[in-house]
């Protein structure tokens, strides 16, 4: 079992709807990343959080330590918003800060 | 001016052969990663490195190793390819150690024949 696993793998929606992505992590975390892959293969890092929610635009991004969950919403959906969105967790520990992924959730927006 | 580059962007090679691939950032950054890419789009950490630790992935093979010859730069050296290591390489920096946020190169793809 992956330390981080994301849900749903595959997610198809229409223009307009709210998105969300979910990711829960079984390790000591000093930080969560949202990250954003591109169909042309570029990363880019969305979010970095520890605690609370954070918002970007349309992006919000959430967390709960306790429960070692955080979750992804799009607002508006539109098809440039579609790529992999992943979710990555800084560790604690022996590989201080280190990203641990999740697989990845590829989201398609259709218009 | 780009913040994390990578050189080549494409690799394609013989099985056997030693290559390397250049990352750069000018960010001013002190910490650096490699990360590798398989077919199936799953990203795995290979490396971290500042001035001071080199961190290395226990499943990493020691035909990988990097190589930095100052704080901007960290090159990813690879000996006797073998075909598992065709994948996309993603090299990565961050400031404040390996708690800040990433910002990530353009990856280069290694095709092993």
């Amino acid at each position: 079992k992956n330390e981080v696993e994301q849900s749903p793998q595959n997610l198809t929606a229409q223009e307009g709807e709210f998105i969300t992505i979910n990711c829960s992590y079984s390790v000591g975390i000093s930080a969560l990343h949202w990250l954003q892959q591109h169909p042309g293969g570029g990363i880019v890092s969305l979010f970095m959080l520890s605690s609370g929610k954070k918002k970007h635009g349309r992006l919000i991004a959430t967390i709960n330590i306790q429960e070692k969950h955080s979750s992804l919403h799009i607002t508006a959906s539109h098809p440039r918003d579609s790529a992999v969105y992943i979710c990555a967790v800084s560790t604690v520990g022996g590989s201080q800060g280190n990203l641990i992924f999740g697989k990845g959730t590829k989201l398609s927006v259709k218009p | 001016d780009t913040a994390v580059s990578q050189t080549p962007k494409y690799l394609v090679t013989q099985m056997g052969n030693d290559k390397s691939i250049k990352c750069e950032q000018n960010l001013g950054h002190d910490t650096m990663y490699w990360y590798k890419q398989d077919s199936k789009k799953f990203l795995k950490i290979m490396f971290s490195y500042n001035n001071k630790e080199l961190i290395i992935n226990e499943t990493v093979p020691n035909r990988f190793s990097p190589k930095s010859p100052d704080k901007a730069h960290l090159n990813l050296h690879i000996n006797s390819l073998e075909l598992g290591d065709s994948a996309v390489y993603f090299c990565a920096s961050s400031q404040r150690g390996r708690a800040g946020t990433q910002y990530f190169g353009p990856g280069t793809r290694l095709t092993v024949l």
